[in-house]
């Protein structure tokens, strides 16, 4: 079946310090790619998408670009802000499952930006 | 468009006690989901609907049941509460790959 390995966290980092989380995906069919971000408390919201190989997704200076070739999906941000503390999961929906367009979450990572 | 809507926010439940947890979404989405999140860990999939009538289990349906009598709605039934079902539960609406989510329910059995 479908499946997502995000890498092992938590991440700390210090305000304006370069950012990757890394994400790999297993699918049989042709899926499309998310990040979801989740701050404290909150419900899940979706960060940047991707829907087939080669798109970059982007948005709020984050950035993320699916390769076939590796699987992967690797979110990646020049200069975080303490803003941006919170867990990030990457996902992936197969539509052309029955279920339509289900979503295999990956496991998440906290990241923690301090001052 | 209210998006996604999920009640109640938080709900403490005795240990054999039943509740509803609600769900509505109004984007006339046809694809709703069930997930729950446990502490430190990814979302799992508890049940989804393709439809109004049509109901299939997901990864973790146990304990669990749920209807879909309408587009809008898509209710969450716990019939006999565990502790092993305290968790947070979303509610998710898809079309097209854009799945939009609620709030969540915070759940706590005791």
């Amino acid at each position: 079946g479908d499946s997502v390995t995000q890498m092992e966290g938590p991440v700390t980092l210090s305000e304006e310090a370069f950012l990757t989380i890394n994400c790999t995906y297993t699918a049989t069919g042709y899926p499309s790619l998310f990040w979801y971000v989740q701050y404290p408390g909150e419900g899940l919201q979706l960060l940047l998408k991707a829907t087939k190989a080669d798109d970059k997704g982007s948005n709020k200076g984050f950035e993320a670009t699916y390769r076939k070739e590796t699987t992967s999906f690797h979110l990646e941000k020049g200069s975080v802000q303490v803003s941006d503390s919170a867990v990030y999961f990457c996902a992936l929906s197969d539509v052309y499952e029955t279920s339509g367009s289900r979503l295999t979450f990956g496991e998440g990572t906290q990241l923690t930006v301090n001052p | 468009n209210a998006g996604v809507t999920q009640t109640p926010k938080f709900r403490i439940l005795k240990i054999g006690q039943s509740m509803t947890l609600q769900c509505t979404q109004d984007m006339n989405h046809n694809y709703m989901y069930w997930y729950r999140q446990d502490p430190g860990m990814g979302l799992k999939l508890i049940y989804y609907s393709v439809g109004a009538g049509i109901t299939d289990k997901g990864e973790v349906p146990n304990g669990y049941n749920v209807s879909r009598s309408t587009t809008e709605d898509f209710p969450l039934r716990l019939e006999l509460a565990a502790p092993s079902q305290t968790s947070v539960y979303f509610c998710a609406s898809s079309y097209r790959g854009d799945s939009p989510f609620g709030q969540g329910t915070r759940l706590t059995v005791v």
